[in-house]
């Protein structure tokens, strides 16, 4: 089955800076990438998705990028705010499916004023 | 607002109780699905369900059981609690009839076992 890794398990950065966060996939079937975000608390919410027929993909400040050769994926954030403050969660689709999602273990970012 | 509805959102039982999580939606969505996230281990597919008439088993499925009631409620149990069940639990649901995988969560159950 798919097998996700996350890096880094904690990110601390000042605001205005930006923060990567990097992902990567076993099974090279899978073709759906989504980024979830949890403030604390909360329950996590879908922020950036990304399918494997592009390379980039942006939403404002947010942006992820995917490399199905090398089989990562990574979320960038530009700008960091305070409200950036949460764990982050990357996930592939098992098999190519879109309902099976294996989840990588969350980054927490932290964003200092 | 169309939502996905957990409870109870806190429970402390014993080790040997039974123990039931539901989940309700009125979001419409065909698909749902039972998460358990640990701190540092993300979250873990427990169970989903397509349909009424359709459940299969996630990555940890072992010492929990499901039922699909209804298009709308799908409730997650665990039929002799052991303390390493001690999780927060979330409920989620999906559309098969858009192009996107999106996953919409409940606000979650804790739950301890003692």
């Amino acid at each position: 089955g798919e097998n996700v890794e996350q890096h880094p398990s904690t990110l601390s950065v000042q605001e205005g800076d930006s923060a990567v966060i990097k992902c990567t996939y076993s099974d090279s079937a899978s073709n759906y990438f989504p980024w979830y975000k949890q403030e604390l608390g909360k329950r996590p919410q879908l922020i950036i998705d990304i399918r494997s027929n592009v390379g980039e993909k942006k939403d404002q400040r947010i942006a992820v990028t995917l490399n199905k050769t090398a089989k990562h994926f990574s979320l960038h954030i530009t700008e960091t705010q305070p409200e950036d403050s949460a764990v982050y969660f990357c996930a592939g689709n098992s098999g190519g499916s879109n309902y099976k999602l294996t989840f990588g273990k969350g980054t927490l970012l932290t964003v200092n004023p | 607002d169309a939502d996905v509805t957990q409870t109870p959102r806190n429970r402390i039982t014993k080790t040997g109780k039974r123990i039931m999580l539901e989940c309700s939606q009125t979001k419409g969505h065909d698909r749902m699905y039972w998460y358990r996230q640990d701190p540092g281990l993300g979250l873990q597919l427990i169970y989903y369900s397509f349909d009424v008439k359709d459940i299969n088993k996630g990555e940890i499925s072992d010492g929990y059981s499901v039922s699909r009631q209804a298009q709308a409620k799908f409730s997650l149990s665990l039929e002799s609690a052991i303390p390493n069940q001690t999780a927060l639990y979330f409920c989620a649901t999906s559309d098969s009839g858009v192009n996107t995988g999106e996953l919409f969560f409940g606000e979650g159950s804790r739950l301890t076992v003692l």
